[in-house]
């Protein structure tokens, strides 16, 4: 019973690098998120995938892309990652589009120094 | 736009104390709304949901009503326990193709 499977669970970059953290969900849902989660801020989306194929902007979309590689996989990527951008990030999946059920994988701690 | 406000934690009660967390929502139309759960070092989960005016959601002992006249989704439980201790996050949704909003989270913490 996997669910939603997030990588990697910790890294830490230096500011300017790049990387991509990776979700996979296994229950054949239509909708795929990404959520950053700081003190004091509590949950805030970065980007979504309705359904395959179609990727929109959250709140706080600035400084990221996302790829909605098949209806599995949603990743998430940092081009020039920022101190700003430290933080836990969470990958989540629906059923059948944007609902309220959320299913959340564990996070991925990430600092930049 | 739509929007959740959630008391501000911490809040640490002893195992066997009332809890209330305090949620008010602002949003037009009928919302439905939510009570998700962190765990430590988990990611959220459901709790419980209420979809329209004076349902009363529940689950594991807590309870939460969705209150029209007051905009108020306040979760509850009668006596907690130590595995109680997680953020609670109170959460919005309008039907459609919006995903849902959620509030700033409340940490509990229980102590024997």
């Amino acid at each position: 019973n996997a669910g939603v499977t997030q990588t990697p669970k910790f890294q830490v970059l230096k500011t300017g690098q790049s990387m991509t953290l990776q979700c996979a969900q296994d229950m054949n849902h239509n909708s795929m998120y990404w959520y950053r989660q700081d003190p004091g801020m509590g949950l805030r989306l970065i980007y979504y995938s309705a359904s395959e194929g179609t990727t929109d902007k959250g709140e706080v979309p600035n400084g990221y892309n996302v790829s909605r590689l098949n209806k599995r996989e949603f990743s998430l990527r940092l081009e020039s990652a920022a101190p700003s951008q430290t933080s836990v990030y969470f990958c989540a999946s629906s059923k059948q589009g944007v609902n309220e059920k959320l299913f959340f994988g564990s996070g991925t701690q990430l600092s930049v120094l | 736009g739509n929007s959740v406000t959630q008391m501000e934690g911490p809040v640490t009660l002893s195992e066997e104390a009332f809890l209330t967390i305090n949620c008010t929502y602002t949003a037009t139309g009928y919302p439905s709304l939510f009570w998700y759960v962190q765990y430590p070092g988990e990611g959220l989960q459901l709790l419980l949901k209420a979809t329209k005016a004076d349902d009363k959601g529940s689950n594991k002992g807590f309870e939460a009503t969705y209150r029209k006249e007051t905009t108020s989704f306040h979760l509850e439980k009668g006596s907690v326990q130590v595995s109680d201790s997680a953020v609670y996050f109170c959460a919005l949704w309008r039907a459609g193709n919006t995903p849902l909003v959620f509030g700033k989270g409340t940490r509990l913490s229980v102590i024997a």
